[in-house]
């Protein structure tokens, strides 16, 4: 079954402790990136790849950190993870870019203590 | 002023009837324009792209105003599945790749 997953789906941790949220896609997507969801705001772009080893910052990138050493994972580091970082986080991928279809993950709920 | 602005709604219409969502976008490099609908707590997924000339699916219809800088979605005969949060989404070209997501008009649809 063609997906995204997501690990792990929920989290509650405190300030300061490092984490890692995982993303998988077996779709052979090139592209992947990172969204947070706020009340109020919606959904915000935090990182994108094109492809291995070419990341981007998005919209909110400050306090994250990304990788892509292989084409289908895209995890997403907290090195120091804050209150203000509590939130709903999604990866998805798509085939090349921006302009197709994304597929997003069932979701991360994040709380920061 | 926001990039891409969505009413919030809610919007509570009854089974059966039409509604219609409007979205502006602020950017007028914007490329490629997309509905995406988003069921509480879920994940969001394509309902539709938005062509310049316009594109209907069964009941829904996106239409694209590239002067004016909006998007519609119309939405004919409402089902009581189609209670959800519909997600206005932007991509612009020379803009890196990065998507912006409007934050949202919910929906509800009543008996």
């Amino acid at each position: 079954e063609a997906q995204v997953t997501q690990n792990p789906r929920y989290l509650i941790t405190v300030t300061g402790k490092k984490l890692t949220v995982t993303c998988s896609q077996n779709m052979n997507h090139e592209y992947m990136s990172w969204y947070r969801q706020d009340p109020g705001l919606g959904l915000r772009q935090i990182y994108y790849s094109m492809n291995v080893e070419v990341t981007d910052k998005g919209d909110v990138p400050e306090g994250y950190k990304v990788s892509r050493k292989e084409k289908r994972n895209f995890p997403l580091i907290l090195e120091s993870p804050s209150p203000n970082q509590t939130s709903l986080y999604f990866c998805a991928s798509s085939y090349r870019d921006s302009y197709n279809e994304q597929f997003f993950g069932p979701g991360t709920r994040l709380t920061v203590l | 002023r926001k990039e891409v602005e969505q009413d919030p709604g809610p919007f509570n219409v009854p089974e059966g009837a039409t509604v219609a969502f409007n979205c502006t976008y602020s950017n007028s490099a914007s490329q490629s324009f997309f509905w995406y609908r988003q069921d509480c707590r879920k994940e969001p997924k394509l309902l539709m792209s938005v062509y310049s000339s316009g594109n209907e699916d069964g009941r829904f219809t996106a239409q694209l105003n590239r002067a004016s800088q909006y998007i519609s979605l119309l939405i004919r005969d409402s089902k009581l599945s189609d209670s959800a949060t519909y997600l206005c989404v932007v991509s612009v070209t020379g803009g890196g790749n990065k998507l912006t997501f409007g934050t949202g008009t919910q929906l509800k649809v009543e008996l």
